[in-house]
């Protein structure tokens, strides 16, 4: 059973402040990974991809991939209020269907 | 850009209702899906096709059943909808390359309440 794991949270953090959303995989095979981040009563929309070990900047977000231990994280400078949202890590391997993580929540507070 | 397009956005049926959700997708994609997903159980799948006419059993295929007869249209039919089928409803396609880079999009959603 592939497995996507994410902490819950919700993970709080001020505004301006980095947060650091992290996600584990249990299948060594895996070679995409996704971030998307989902508002309360919309559908995710894609942040970032990353397939290469180390890091993937996008304006203030940056992935990172560390295959050898398995997991993957998005980091978000100057996180604003407008961040607030559940983010879903989803990973594919030798098939074209994504197992995703629970989400999750963020709160950036003023 | 990318469209996944979901016509039906909100609907409440009755149980026992026959229900179908639609699903049109514009970028020539060969897999689509259909996922439900309720609070504190995250994304499930429940069916996908990977060609038309091609369909395989998700997570949690019972009480649903799909259909693809075009490329572009994936639908979901609840045969007789129940009360713990109340959920929203995610249609999602990507590209059909095998293995990695093969990015998933999503629809709108549908949100069902069954009654």
């Amino acid at each position: 059973q592939k497995e996507v794991e994410q902490n819950s949270g919700p993970l709080s953090v001020p505004e301006g402040a980095i947060a650091s959303l992290n996600c584990t995989y249990s299948d060594r095979v895996s070679q995409s990974f996704f971030w998307y981040r989902q508002y309360s009563g919309k559908s995710p929309e894609l942040i970032m991809s990353i397939y290469s070990n180390g890091d993937k900047e996008d304006g203030r977000f940056t992935a990172q991939l560390n295959k050898a231990s398995q997991y993957v994280s998005l980091l978000i400078r100057d996180s604003q209020p407008s961040d607030s949202a559940t983010y879903l890590c989803a990973v594919t391997g030798g098939s074209y269907i994504p197992t995703f993580g629970r989400g999750t929540s963020l709160i950036v507070h003023p | 850009d990318v469209k996944v397009t979901q016509s039906s956005r909100y609907l409440v049926k009755r149980t026992g209702e026959k229900v179908f959700l639609e699903c049109v997708q514009d970028m020539d994609h060969e897999n689509m899906f259909w996922y439900r997903q309720d609070p504190g159980l995250g994304l499930r799948l429940i069916y996908f096709s990977y060609d038309v006419k091609m369909k395989e059993k998700g997570d949690i295929p019972e009480g649903y059943s799909v259909s693809r007869e075009k490329k572009e249209r994936f639908s979901l039919i609840l045969e007789s909808a129940s009360t713990n089928q109340t959920s929203m409803y995610l249609c999602a396609s990507s590209p059909g390359a095998y293995g990695g880079g093969n990015t998933i999009y999503f629809g709108e959603g549908s949100w069902l309440t069954v009654v």
